[in-house]
């Protein structure tokens, strides 16, 4: 499973727009990049899934360049209620059922 | 909607004492999961199964053992706990194929070993 490397925590405030960028530089063929989020004392949600170029739901955006070593997700106007974990994920689109979860990114948005 | 429900939100047992957590899903999903999740460590996976009575081992087996005899049910046993294993512990379904598929978490259960 190619091993994902994200920033620890961001700060934003609301109504700005959050950029969150995951490395990936392992990833297979067939591998597909997912989002969670984790709010306090919850477990967490999945968000979005794309494999390249862009993917916009009504939660955020995901944008992926052609060689697919990074990803970057996209929070559009945030308010307070956006403040959670995010986890970025490199899920195998093959037989295989493991998700592998890192530390994910810690984003504080403020007032 | 989906649902995971899991037994209890806390718990806090002793040392030596024997461990059920249990877990119970209402979409008939064919994949549930344990994580636990700790300050620093993000989630990591302790047993999977894809099938009634199959399991799989995660990342991180060692003193934890799963049942499903029940498609909608998966249980995580702790056969004799230890304070190490204070944690956050996070149930998850799937409808079943690959890991493509989205997995829903229960609220977690607060596990506290004194």
């Amino acid at each position: 499973l190619a091993k994902t490397t994200q920033p620890i925590s961001m700060d934003s405030y609301e109504g700005q727009e959050v950029n969150i960028t995951c490395s990936h530089n392992n990833i297979a063929t067939n591998d597909y990049i997912t989002w969670y989020q984790q709010f306090p004392s919850q477990g967490p949600r999945f968000i979005i899934q794309g494999y390249k170029t862009k993917v916009t739901n009504e939660v955020a955006s995901l944008f992926i360049p052609a060689d697919r070593k990074s990803s970057t997700l996209s929070l559009p106007r945030v308010s307070l209620s956006d403040t959670a974990v995010y986890y970025c994920l490199v899920a195998p689109g093959t037989a295989g059922n493991k998700l592998t979860f890192g530390g994910g990114t810690r984003v504080l948005v403020k007032p | 909607d989906v649902k995971v429900t899991q037994s209890s939100r806390y718990l806090v047992k002793r040392t030596g004492e024997k461990v059920f957590l249990e877990c119970v899903q209402d979409m008939d999903h064919e994949n549930m999961f344990w994580y636990r999740q700790d300050p620093g460590l993000g989630l990591r996976l302790i047993y999977f199964s894809y099938d009634v009575k199959m399991k799989e081992k995660g990342d991180i087996p060692e003193g934890y053992s799963v049942s499903r005899e029940k498609k909608e049910r998966f249980s995580l046993i702790l056969e004799s706990a230890s304070t190490n294993q204070t944690s956050m512990y996070l149930c998850a379904s799937s409808l079943g194929g690959t890991s493509l598929e989205e997995q829903y978490f229960g609220p977690g259960t607060r596990l506290t070993v004194t």
